[in-house]
């Protein structure tokens, strides 16, 4: 199985910082990489795929990059609604896996 | 719109079973491979199991093989995850999720989820 590992599992920052959370895969994975934001009591919401393209209707201050086993997901300017917990998935092979989540919180 | 709807959860013994549904709308749903994704009470996202287009190709995470059964009705745009032989640890909150046609393998929608508890 891929183990996917993400760093970290939580942070706190200010509105209006850039945020970086990082996801390392265990065996490469090429691009076959998702992003999830999940707000508490909600359905997680695709943001990234295919670890950079941006799902429609997500806002472009969400970004993807990586290939192999490093991934990241960046947040350019974090407002209030950004807060929230944050997967990453691989969909390389079965069976599917995703990170452990990065919860990000109001400094 | 895409729409995922899913029902059936609730409170079952230890050994019990239940049947998860899920109706979808907004997309030909017989175009799509589907899946069900749990999430345990406080806890992160697993993936549970998919099935192709067609209903003939199924796939499962080790963890519910033989215990769970995915299958899919096209005339009526509905998923459905049948449940037996349940076990405390299968407690969660279970979503059903389209899986995108070019990025195979990617959960593109996902609906609000239904909660399933296993307890005596």
């Amino acid at each position: 199985d891929i183990q996917m590992t993400q760093s970290p599992s939580s942070l706190s920052a200010s509105v209006g910082d850039r945020v970086t959370i990082t996801c390392r895969a265990s065996q490469g994975i090429s691009n076959s990489l998702a992003w999830f934001q999940q707000k508490p009591g909600k359905a997680p919401k695709s943001l990234i795929y295919a670890a950079s393209s941006l799902q429609s209707g997500v806002p472009s201050k969400f970004s993807g990059s990586g290939s192999g086993t490093d991934f990241t997901l960046t947040i350019s300017s974090l407002q209030p609604e950004d807060f929230a917990t944050y997967y990453c998935q691989q969909y390389k092979s079965y069976p599917l896996t995703f990170g452990g989540g990065t919860k990000v919180e109001i400094k | 719109e895409v729409q995922l709807v899913e029902s059936g959860g609730g409170l079952v013994q230890p050994g019990g079973s239940l049947r998860l549904s899920c109706e979808a709308s907004g997309f030909t749903f017989s175009s799509y491979w589907m899946s069900w994704v749990r999430q345990a009470p406080g806890k992160g996202l697993e993936w549970v199991a998919n099935i192709n287009q067609g209903g003939s190709a199924q796939r499962y995470v080790d963890s519910v093989e033989g215990r769970f059964t995915i299958s899919r009705d096209n005339a009526e745009n509905s998923l459905f995850l049948q449940m037996n032989s349940l076990r405390a640890e299968d407690t969660a909150v279970y979503y059903c999720a389209r899986v995108d046609d070019n990025s195979w393998g990617y959960f593109q929608h996902w609906g609000q989820g239904t909660l399933v508890t296993v307890s005596s």
